[in-house]
């Protein structure tokens, strides 16, 4: 059983900067949950794709987006980098449908703005 | 507005004895609680969780307790071992898709 993998691991950006990261999701699971953790902080949900349809979004502005691909892989991309963007950003995947009650994370990507 | 709190931020306990990490809620609409444990550098990990229809749920050395009245959830680990030692996040399901997380509580356990 293949686990969830996040790509790349660190990264920095430099502010105004676009970035997308990665995430593959684990075998036989068809949602993925993005969720932003700053230093000190619980994760913080962003948005969720179900079926390749954002599904639910969390209060995050319009610069943060997503995609889901036929394969259940994902994507977060972030316009227009801000300092406070810096954080670890985690995807979590399930097998969606009325109901997610048990998510599995990836060991995330470590964002930094400067 | 924090709808999940973790009020302790640490706790640290000697091995072979039992910790107990609390968290409090405000949102009467949640229904699933989990607890999630997690190590430097991965991702949080599962551990146990709890429908509100219940009470008490076991699973090993992890026990979570949900008093519904009190909005409050406990996690009691009995007995702590040295590969406790994580940060642990209390998270409840808001809906049908989404995690609401705590702030986290950093538990050593001393050998």
């Amino acid at each position: 059983e293949t686990g969830v993998t996040q790509s790349p691991t660190h990264l920095i950006k430099t502010r105004g900067q676009q970035v997308t990261l990665r995430c593959s999701s684990q075998s036989g699971h068809n949602t993925v949950s993005w969720y932003q953790q700053a230093l000190g902080q619980g994760p913080q949900f962003i948005f969720q794709y179900y079926r390749e349809e954002e599904n639910g979004r969390g209060n995050f502005p319009p610069r943060f987006s997503g995609l889901q691909f036929p394969n259940y892989s994902s994507e977060l991309n972030v316009n227009a980098l801000e300092l406070d963007d810096s954080a670890l950003y985690l995807c979590a995947s399930s097998f969606g449908g009325a109901r997610n009650t048990e998510a599995f994370f990836g060991q995330g990507t470590r964002l930094t703005v400067v | 507005d924090q709808q999940v709190k973790q009020n302790s931020p640490s706790l640290s306990v000697q091995e072979g004895r039992i910790s107990i990490l609390n968290c409090d809620y405000t949102n009467s609409m949640f229904d699933y609680f989990l607890w999630y444990k997690k190590y430097p550098a991965e991702g949080p990990t599962f551990l146990i969780s709890i429908s509100s229809i219940k009470d008490k749920n076991e699973d090993g050395r992890f026990t979570v307790f949900l008093n519904k009245s009190a909005k409050h959830l406990s996690l009691h680990i009995v007995p702590s071992q040295p590969g406790d030692s994580a940060v642990y996040f209390c998270a409840a399901l808001l809906g049908t898709y989404k995690y609401i997380f705590g702030t986290g509580t950093r538990l050593k356990v001393l050998a």
